[in-house]
């Protein structure tokens, strides 16, 4: 069983550029949650997505944003990029999103470098 | 509000040699989950574990092993005859039952295995 697919791995953007990263879950799996990880803030949540609707966001400007597709793929964009962007993103994805009873399992993220 | 606490930042030991990675926690929640999840350096979050809150029976699985005491909101880890495969960063991580459900992790504890 595949795991979870994120595209591309790294990317290097200018300030004021826009970037979409793309996920794949694991095969089966509905919820796809997204996360930000920098030295100083370490690993911060920043959306999930359940059945192409957003059901959770965290605390970042409305220049994040994401959607779900039917087959459960996610994208993520930034737009108007800032230096404080560049960070590892990564994608998590479960069956149902309730961890009471499933496990988040992590793709190996898409490094961005915001020059 | 959610926090997870790993005190330790960085930890080095030579291979063979048992270490302890601490994790201490806060909620206010009854019913929650914790998790350590450890990540290599090729950047992706390898699940290890999952704990409920009403579970505090310790668990080894090989050479690890796992201390929960809900007393001290504690949910320490601990690797057994260390090897250099091990040289990763490990984080912690509550996912609470109510409430803004989002998984909060712990700033990671960097464990460098040498030879």
């Amino acid at each position: 069983k595949a795991g979870v697919t994120q595209t591309p791995r790294y990317l290097i953007k200018t300030r004021g550029q826009q970037v979409t990263l793309s996920c794949s879950p694991i095969s089966g799996h509905r919820s796809v949650s997204w996360y930000q990880q920098t030295p100083g803030q370490g690993l911060q949540f920043l959306f999930e997505y359940f059945s192409e609707t957003q059901r959770n966001k965290g605390n970042f400007p409305g220049r994040f944003s994401g959607r779900q597709f039917s087959n459960s793929r996610s994208e993520m964009n930034v737009s108007t990029l800032e230096l404080g962007d560049s960070a590892l993103y990564l994608c998590a994805s479960s069956l149902s999103g309730s961890l009471a009873k499933n496990i988040q399992y992590f793709g190996a993220g898409t490094r961005l470098s915001v020059l | 509000a959610q926090k997870v606490t790993q005190a330790q930042t960085e930890i080095s030991v030579v291979e063979k040699e048992d270490v302890t990675l601490d994790c201490v926690y806060e909620t206010r929640d009854t019913t929650y989950y914790l998790f350590w999840y450890k990540q290599p350096p090729s950047g992706e979050l390898v699940f290890l574990i999952r704990r409920n809150s009403f579970d505090e029976q310790n668990e080894i699985s090989g050479r690890y092993s796992w201390n929960f005491q809900k007393s001290t909101s504690s949910f320490n880890f601990t690797i057994t005859a260390s090897q250099v495969v091990d040289s990763a960063v490990y984080f912690c991580a509550l996912w609470p039952n109510t409430g803004f459900q989002k998984l909060v992790f712990g700033t990671g504890t960097r464990l460098l295995v040498s030879p």
